[in-house]
């Protein structure tokens, strides 16, 4: 089955620390993402990246920023952690060049802000 | 651009009744369509896909078909188990363009009983 991981599962912070949220995947993945899943299940796009060094925002707009510097690994960053980033965030990658290769997504973090 | 509207839940079945989750979609051309599964807690799975009109996906007893001419791409299964309960997203990956980006739909949820 996939393997990428998210790191932490849960997360419940106060308002104002920075927070960086783990994903890693062990595919070799040229693509990853980041969403947001609100409480009604609906899934937002914020980041994406189509390899090292490259990074788009995506749909919904988002204050979290992100990096690529290493194939494996994609953090989402928030730098001042408020009320309303509280959601589950969930990462995800799949292979470059075809339009079927499906996207393989972690189990997600719950982040709680105070 | 690109839309995924499929049925709106909740919905609830008693074990081994009949479902079926409609999806329609509008986009150009002939894109990739997927169905993707949520268990409680964890992140999406891919349960199946298909990549041309008239094709069939199938997994764990679920069918899909990919209607060109309906636009659409109807989640179904004979007989559902308990272990189904689960929110279930519909999605297409365009042809060309966009990267290949997923555009899901809102995802419905399933509450099967005993």
């Amino acid at each position: 089955e996939a393997d990428i991981y998210q790191t932490p599962r849960y997360l419940v912070i106060g308002t104002g620390k920075k927070i960086t949220l783990e994903c890693s995947q062990t595919m070799g993945h040229d693509k990853m993402y980041w969403y947001q899943q609100d409480p009604g299940m609906e899934l937002h796009l914020i980041h994406y990246s189509y390899g090292v060094n490259s990074t788009e925002k995506g749909d919904l707009s988002s204050e979290s920023t992100v990096s690529r510097i290493r194939t494996e690994h994609f953090p989402l960053t928030l730098e001042s952690a408020r009320p309303s980033h509280t959601s589950q965030y969930l990462c995800a990658s799949s292979e470059g060049g075809y339009s079927n290769q499906p996207q393989h997504f972690g189990d997600g973090t719950r982040l709680s802000i105070l | 651009g690109d839309s995924v509207t499929q049925m709106e839940g909740p919905v609830t079945l008693s074990e081994e009744a009949f479902l079926t989750i409609n999806c329609t979609y509008t986009a150009t051309g002939y894109p990739s369509l997927f169905w993707y599964v949520q268990y409680p807690g964890e992140g999406l799975q891919l349960l199946l896909k298909a990549t041309k009109a008239d094709d069939k996906g199938s997994n764990k007893g679920f069918e899909a078909t990919y209607r060109k001419e309906t636009t659409s791409f109807h989640l179904e299964k004979g007989s559902v188990q308990v272990s189904d309960s689960a929110v279930y997203f519909c999605a297409l990956s365009p042809l060309r363009g966009s990267n290949y980006k997923l555009t899901f739909g809102k995802g419905t949820l399933l509450t099967v009983n005993p």
